[in-house]
């Protein structure tokens, strides 16, 4: 079952600008990840939210978290070549074994 | 750094094979994930254990069989390969939670083409 959904599919901005990505879900949660993946490659954690937080920052990444709405967005400021791939939102709805449920992720192409 | 390696990083067999996929991780993690991914539909669960000898079936575990005897190693097994098999499989692992952070670590994916 999809617990996140991206939004958009695909995205495709100028080298500097700010990138924006969103996800929704459906049912409660323990926290929410983010992920990125490079073509052909595994995902590399970026960032977790708990359910208790509105916001976090980590870098050039800000995540913000809005348990009424049951979405979240990653906002990558000042975007560079190096953060073209596929970003994913997952959902931990199990504290036990920490059971990720991913989107089916937003393609992030910068344009130099 | 963690590191979590995957046996094989394109595998080609023929249907009706028994398939053995490998990943080990070197981090004394107690979860480890079996997920495969194909487009347009994310990465899905197929199985997940918390512990040796222990598992749980994910989101799509028809077809699929996983052991895990040692704590590091977690194999994943298509026991006769089908065509709609043919997919990226991804390994990752993680802290049980209250050890350590949540976040997944992942393997670099096994390509595989079931032909």
């Amino acid at each position: 079952s999809q617990q996140g959904e991206e939004d958009p599919q695909a995205l495709s901005i100028q080298e500097g600008e700010n990138a924006t990505m969103n996800c929704s879900y459906k049912t409660s949660i323990n926290n929410l990840q983010w992920y990125r993946q490079n073509s052909g490659r595994g995902l590399v954690h970026l960032i977790l939210i708990r359910s208790n937080e509105r916001e976090k920052h980590s870098g050039r990444l800000r995540v913000t978290l809005d348990t009424s709405k049951k979405s979240s967005s990653l906002l990558i400021t000042a975007s560079r070549a190096a953060d073209t791939a596929s970003y994913f939102c997952a959902t931990a709805t199990f504290q036990g074994a920490q059971k990720l449920v991913f989107g089916q992720g937003t393609r992030l192409t910068i344009n130099p | 750094d963690v590191k979590v390696t995957q046996s094989s990083r394109y595998l080609v067999k023929r249907t009706g094979e028994k398939v053995f996929l490998e990943c080990v991780q070197d981090m004394d993690h107690e979860n480890m994930f079996w997920y495969r991914q194909d487009p347009g539909l994310g990465l899905r669960l197929i199985y997940f254990s918390y512990d040796v000898k222990m598992k749980e079936k994910g989101d799509i575990p028809e077809g699929y069989s996983v052991s895990r005897e040692k704590k590091e190693r977690f194999s994943l097994i298509l026991e006769s390969a089908s065509t709609n098999q043919t997919s990226m499989y991804l390994c990752a692992s993680s802290f049980y939670p209250g050890q350590g952070s949540e976040k997944l670590f992942f393997g670099s994916g096994t390509q595989l083409s079931v032909l």
